[in-house]
């Protein structure tokens, strides 16, 4: 399987950062790419395929880029819906396997 | 806008069985990719399986950990797709979602999930 692993595992920042989460796959995944934004007790929300391309609703401070191995997730200009987990997960491969998080807190 | 409501969770002893549903709208059921993935208390997302659209041979797929004792099917008519679980085990202890897609652009729509407590 492919492991997917992400860092930080969690973060404490204001409203208005710029924020960027890294995520790092175990082998080259080109750019089948996905972040997710989870927060509990709500379904969770598809942000980004393709490692860049932003899903319809999906405000614009969010941004992704990356391929191969290596990608990130930056958010430019934190809002107060922002704060939430987010994870990212590969799409080349079966199994689909996801990061383990990164918890965005308010600092 | 696709909506996805999911149903069934509840208490099981280890060793039972369950079935979970969800209900699709807003979107055509028929075509999509159906899957189901769960977050265990505390840990991250894990994919547990996925069904293809009748047109794509309605194959389906499951994560390792739950092969072999977990079934996916799907209800076209009634827009559901169901998980059967059985020979539950207290790792299975989980909040599970169902979601569309599952393939190369990822999970797309996503319900609020339904929780699955194994416990004696």
């Amino acid at each position: 399987d492919i492991q997917m692993t992400q860092f930080p595992s969690s973060l404490s920042a204001s409203v208005g950062d710029r924020v960027t989460i890294t995520c790092r796959a175990s082998q080259n995944i080109n750019r089948y790419l996905n972040w997710y934004q989870y927060k509990p007790g709500k379904a969770p929300k598809h942000l980004i395929n393709a490692a860049s391309s932003l899903q319809s609703g999906v405000p614009s401070r969010f941004s992704g880029s990356g391929s191969g191995t290596d990608f990130t997730l930056t958010i430019s200009g934190l809002q107060p819906e922002d704060f939430a987990t987010y994870y990212c997960q590969q799409s080349y491969i079966t199994p689909p396997t996801f990061g383990q998080g990164t918890k965005v807190e308010v600092k | 806008e696709a909506q996805l409501v999911e149903s069934g969770g509840g208490l099981v002893k280890p060793g039972g069985s369950l079935i979970l549903s969800c209900a699709g709208s807003g979107f055509d059921f028929s075509y999509a990719w159906m899957s189901w993935l769960r977050q265990a208390p505390g840990k991250g997302l894990e994919w547990v399986g996925r069904i293809q659209s009748k047109a794509a041979g309605e194959s389906t797929d499951y994560a390792a950990p739950v092969k072999g004792r977990f079934t996916i099917a799907r209800d076209d008519f009634r827009k559901t797709v169901y998980l059967q679980m059985s020979s539950l085990k207290i790792e299975d202890t989980a909040v599970y979602h169902c979601t569309t897609g599952g393939g190369y652009d990822g999970f797309e729509d996503w319900g609020q999930g339904t929780l699955v407590t194994v416990s004696s």
